[in-house]
């Protein structure tokens, strides 16, 4: 699976938009990209995953550049209890596992 | 359906003694999955069951580590003669891989393993 790079931390304003980019340059055509998320001292929550085309569900906007070697996550109105580290995964369907790396820390500032 | 559930929630064992976690996963779910996450980090694979068969197994999971999933429901996992650096978290997650591929994983909460 391609690996991903995503910045360490990152602040956001409540009420704001949060945009947490990620970097996937050796992604192939097969692989999926997945976001998740941690709230401290719980397990991950899955938000949304994409493979070409952009997404939106209740949770979070995702954003796949034409090329799909990079991604934006976009919380729209972040909130407090969005503080988290957020995790950038590329898999392929069918995968048997998932790379968390260690994600960006997302603060949210009241 | 409550999600996954994963017992106890925290342990606190002696060096040398041997520990067992349970995992309970979404019903319909046909993949079960074992992660372990230390400080700081991502949770790490550590070994995966489509149905009961175990499929994969990490090179993290030593001869120290056994997992078992019965009758393709729930799930064991048991470290014996535990060492400090087995202190982590141990995330179970199950997800449903149909034809087409499989989904995101559900998680649990977690058990949180310290050795004194």
């Amino acid at each position: 699976d391609a690996k991903t790079t995503q910045p360490t931390s990152m602040d956001c304003a409540e009420g704001r938009a949060a945009n947490l980019p990620c970097n996937h340059s050796t992604i192939s055509g097969n692989e999926y990209v997945y976001w998740y998320r941690q709230i401290h001292s719980q397990g991950p929550q899955y938000i949304i995953h994409g493979l070409k085309n952009n997404e939106t569900n209740e949770m979070a906007s995702l954003i796949i550049t034409e090329d799909r070697k990079s991604s934006t996550l976009i919380l729209p109105h972040a909130t407090l209890r969005d503080t988290a580290v957020y995790y950038c995964i590329v898999r392929v369907a069918g995968g048997n596992q998932f790379y968390f790396g260690t994600g960006t820390s997302l603060t949210v500032i009241p | 359906d409550t999600g996954v559930s994963q017992d106890p929630r925290h342990k606190i064992t002696k060096r040398g003694q041997n520990v067992t976690f349970r995992c309970d996963p979404i019903s319909e779910h046909n993949r079960l999955y074992w992660y372990r996450q230390t400080l700081g980090q991502g949770p790490e694979f550590l070994t995966y069951f489509q149905n009961e068969a175990q499929l994969e197994k990490s090179r993290l999971l030593s001869d120290r580590f056994s997992a078992e999933r019965p009758k393709g429901s729930f799930s064991t996992l048991e470290i014996q003669r535990t060492e400090q650096g087995d202190s982590a978290m141990y995330l179970c997650a199950s997800s449903w891989s149909g034809v087409t591929g499989s989904y995101g994983y559900t998680f649990g909460s977690g058990t949180r393993l310290t050795v004194v």
